[in-house]
């Protein structure tokens, strides 16, 4: 099994400020790598794709970078409605999502 | 616009098994070429894949629940379901319903309480 190290598991920021989550794959899974935002009582989003590519749509703060085994999820200037859970999630060898990371407003 | 529903009970019984179904609309199971997946996720926890189906008939499981996991399609009325057996507290969740292994559309989700 492939196994998700996501972190940190929590960040508070102001709004502004750059935000960056980062995933460990146990193991190479070249770019099957997708990002999600959840909110409270919602079902997650996809907001990145095969590790770099913007879902149309999605607002172009978010960005996402890596490729093997290290993976890294940018908000470039965080907003009050990012406020919500990520989750990093591969799928080179069945499905894995990482632990989450909850970002908060400072 | 897909659009997928979730729909079944929303109380088990500990020891029986939990049924449920998701629609789709906006798309045809059939022939929309896609994998269609069932996740789930514990109250205040992650995010934790149960399944994906191709309805050609190939089925992939999370090893840990793979022997309690049933996954079928109904393409006569676009949709699919999971049967989950011998359930326990632990199996309490939202579960969610979604496309692809990209998990691009989702459903809104539906809470199913293990509890006598």
């Amino acid at each position: 099994d492939i196994q998700m190290t996501q972190s940190p598991s929590s960040l508070s920021a102001s709004v502004g400020d750059r935000v960056t989550i980062t995933c460990q794959a146990s193991q190479d899974i070249s770019n099957y790598m997708n990002w999600y935002q959840q909110k409270p009582g919602k079902a997650p989003k996809l907001l990145i794709y095969d590790a770099s590519n913007l879902k149309t749509g999605v607002s172009s703060r978010f960005s996402g970078s890596g490729s093997g085994t290290d993976f890294t999820f940018t908000i470039s200037s965080l907003q009050p409605e990012d406020i919500a859970t990520y989750y990093c999630q591969q799928y080179d060898n069945l499905l894995t999502f990482g632990g989450g990371t909850k970002v908060e407003i400072k | 616009q897909l659009q997928l529903q979730e729909s079944g009970p929303g109380l088990v019984k500990p020891s029986e098994t939990l049924s449920l179904t998701c629609t789709v609309s906006g798309d045809s199971i059939r022939s929309s070429g896609y994998y269609w997946a069932w996740i789930r996720q514990p109250p205040g926890k992650g995010l934790e894949w149960i399944g994906t189906f191709y309805f050609s008939g190939s089925t992939y499981y999370n090893p840990s629940l793979e022997s309690r996991v049933t996954m079928s399609v109904d393409a006569s009325k676009n949709h699919f379901s999971l049967k989950l057996s011998s359930v326990t507290a632990a199996d309490t969740a939202v579960y969610y319903c979604a496309r692809s292994w990209v998990l691009d559309y989702w459903g809104q989700g539906t809470l199913v309480t293990v509890s006598s």
